[in-house]
């Protein structure tokens, strides 16, 4: 099945820095998705990415399938943008998880 | 437009019990799927359902079971509970499953006593 790696596994930034997480798979798919779960545990939407680049206020994200790479950017990060970042894909199967990047944001 | 509900929020149960939990999707939406979270093993697909028939099923004992209502909604059950079934299970509601995006509710965190 599908491989998901996610890096850097884990990431400490003073309040205000820019950050990039990767996400790499190992098969061409149909649906790449990036959540960021809360504390509470619920997964967040913040991209369905596929393919292109798209951006949502101080953050963006891009996917090159082409290549089997999706990067998302982090802004002037802020306290709030903690927790953990998934990126998931999905071929002709339900969505494969990475195990995800730690972000802690320091003020 | 309501998201996806998931109950219960929590759950204690002990060894040897069943459990069931439930999922509502997004209006509209007629594919649900499953996903257990722990810490060792990360976020893992439990099974898929669309149009209340099981579509994909994950690596995983016969314990686990689930179906899906005509409304769409779903139900998983978990029988014969064992201390490793503890985890937070989340419940992924999409169009069409597959390709189409999801949403997922709050989940659900169990603990077997």
């Amino acid at each position: 099945g599908i491989q998901v790696e996610q890096s850097p596994p884990d990431l400490i930034l003073q309040e205000g820095a820019n950050s990039t997480l990767r996400c790499n798979f190992s098969d061409s798919v149909n649906n790449l998705q990036w959540f960021h779960q809360n504390p509470w545990g619920q997964l967040i939407n913040l991209f369905y990415i596929p393919s292109g680049t798209k951006q949502n206020g101080r953050l963006s994200a891009t996917t090159v399938a082409t290549e089997r790479y999706s990067l998302l950017y982090i802004s002037s990060s802020q306290t709030t943008d903690s927790g953990v970042y998934f990126c998931a894909v999905a071929g002709n199967t339900p969505l494969v998880f990475g195990k995800g990047t730690r972000l802690s944001v320091i003020a | 437009k309501a998201g996806v509900t998931q109950t219960p929020r929590y759950l204690i149960k002990t060894r040897g019990q069943q459990v069931t939990l439930s999922c509502s999707p997004i209006s509209g939406h007629r594919s649900v799927s499953w996903y257990q979270q722990t810490p060792g093993q990360g976020l893992q697909f439990l099974f898929e359902y669309f149009s209340e028939t099981q579509r994909n099923k994950g690596n995983f004992p016969g314990r686990f079971s689930g179906r899906q209502f005509s409304n769409s909604r779903s139900e998983m059950n978990v029988s014969t509970l064992e201390l490793g079934d503890s985890a937070l299970y989340l419940c992924a509601s999409s169009l069409v499953g597959g390709s189409g995006e999801a949403f997922f509710g709050q989940g659900t965190r169990l603990t077997v006593v």
